[in-house]
């Protein structure tokens, strides 16, 4: 089975930095992703992480462990508009297919 | 926007009808996924269909059922419908059916049994 851990809820300030945090336990691995979705939208995609080490695009980076089961979204200069669900998945599968095990999520409000 | 479209957008009905959800994935994608979010459960992988055919599948109930046609849009069937199956249902495409591959979502459509 699958199991995606991420923290329920975070606060951070307009303009300041937050890292959101995801373990992970899978029986394969083919890459994970982050998505950000406002209530009552579609997730939109964010970064993807195959191999260990840091993924930046602009504003966000994501950093991949393989070997402890760990990633993380970092979120700069910190907008109004980044208060979202932030979801962590994992493809798991191995042979074949693109199947996603989602987190539950992380709720991230920016405050002034 | 996504590329992504999906019809309806709202759908209301009774327990025990049938629905259909329709799903159009991005020009040039071969692969068309199915996801239910609801409140307690986040986001749930349903089924994914590559190029015609089922190319893997999640814990997608037996009352549910999905194809992808010659076309590449697909379709999810609902029937015999309890209150439990409200929820958002999302339509996703990738360009191959690779776990590399990345999903764009459609706007979803919002099901709710009454």
């Amino acid at each position: 089975g699958q199991n995606i851990d991420q923290p329920t809820e975070m606060t951070a300030t307009e303009g300041a930095i937050v890292q959101i945090n995801c373990t992970y336990q899978t029986s394969g691995f083919n890459g994970l992703f982050w998505y950000q979705q406002h209530a009552g939208e579609a997730p939109t995609f964010l970064s993807y992480n195959v191999l260990d080490g840091l993924e930046e695009k602009g504003r966000f980076s994501s950093f991949l462990s393989r070997s402890k089961g760990y990633s993380y979204l970092l979120l700069k200069e910190l907008q109004m508009k980044d208060s979202a669900s932030y979801l962590c998945a994992v493809n798991g599968l191995t042979g074949g297919g693109n199947k996603l095990t989602f987190g539950t999520g992380t709720q991230l409000k920016v405050e002034l | 926007d996504s590329g992504v479209t999906q019809t309806p957008k709202h759908l209301i009905t009774a327990t025990g009808q049938r629905v259909t959800l329709r799903c159009s994935p991005r020009s040039g994608d071969l692969s068309v996924y199915w996801y239910q979010q609801s409140l307690d459960q986040g986001l749930q992988f349903l089924i994914q269909y590559y190029n015609g055919e089922e190319r893997a599948k999640g814990n997608i109930l037996e009352r549910f059922s999905a194809q992808q046609f010659p076309d590449l849009h697909s379709e999810l069937n609902l029937s015999s419908l309890e209150l439990g199956d409200s929820a958002l249902y999302f339509c996703a495409s990738s360009s191959g059916g690779a776990g590399t591959d990345t999903q764009y979502f459609g706007p979803g459509t919002r099901l709710t049994v009454l």
